[in-house]
């Protein structure tokens, strides 16, 4: 079935640093892309998204990238700011479906 | 907006009792989508709902969950009996036909004892 893998499951950065999330997916039919926040206790939120017919989108210190022929897509956060620090989960929409398929999860931690 | 609604937010029972979790998606969003949140096994989706109709129900567990979707604005997911390892976080999502992105209810943390 399909999968999502995602990578590194916890990052620690220092304050200005930048923070790379990686993920891979396995059908190659998906088109959508997004990235979520989660803070302790609270719901995930969508940060960034990313449609299959774009490589690269930003949003001031946030960029995703898509390799389609890897079937791998990236989360860029520069700059890193303490409040930045939350658990990051990517996902893949199923293909013909409204569905996602979740990582597994990055905890990031921005060290002050 | 209000945004997703779910209630209550925090439930705590004893094992073998029924359990109901209760959903107000957004207005004018078409899918709603269940999902269970554990350390273990992450976010995990259980059921989601087309125009009120379910359409793919394979994440649920087994027969003790059950999930409806009586209206457009409302939701249930029901668990009986409950047992110690359906302790987790539901969180209830929806989104608007033709956008896939998916806006996420305050979840439910559930704890059977």
């Amino acid at each position: 079935g399909e999968n999502v893998e995602q990578h590194p499951s916890t990052l620690s950065v220092q304050e200005g640093d930048s923070a790379v999330i990686k993920c891979t997916y396995s059908d190659s039919a998906s088109n959508y892309f997004p990235w979520y926040k989660q803070e302790l206790g609270k719901r995930p939120q969508l940060i960034i998204d990313i449609r299959s017919n774009v490589g690269e989108k930003k949003d001031q210190r946030i960029a995703v990238t898509l390799n389609k022929t890897a079937k791998h897509f990236s989360l860029h956060i520069t700059e890193t700011q303490p409040e930045d620090s939350a658990v990051y989960f990517c996902a893949a929409a199923v293909s013909g479906t409204y569905k996602y398929i979740f990582g597994t999860g990055t905890r990031l931690k921005v060290l002050a | 907006d209000a945004g997703v609604i779910q209630s209550p937010r925090h439930e705590v029972t004893e094992m073998g009792q029924e359990v109901t979790l209760r959903c107000k998606p957004i207005s004018g969003h078409d899918y709603l989508f269940w999902y269970r949140q554990t350390m273990m096994r992450g976010l995990e989706l259980l059921i989601y709902f087309n125009n009120n109709v379910p359409i793919d129900d394979s994440g649920m567990p087994e027969d003790r969950f059950s999930a409806k979707m009586p209206n457009a604005s409302f939701s249930t997911l029901k668990i009986q009996p409950s047992e110690p390892r359906d302790s987790a976080v539901y969180f209830c999502a929806s989104s608007r036909q033709g956008v896939e992105t998916q806006y996420f209810g305050p979840g439910t943390r559930l704890l059977v004892l």
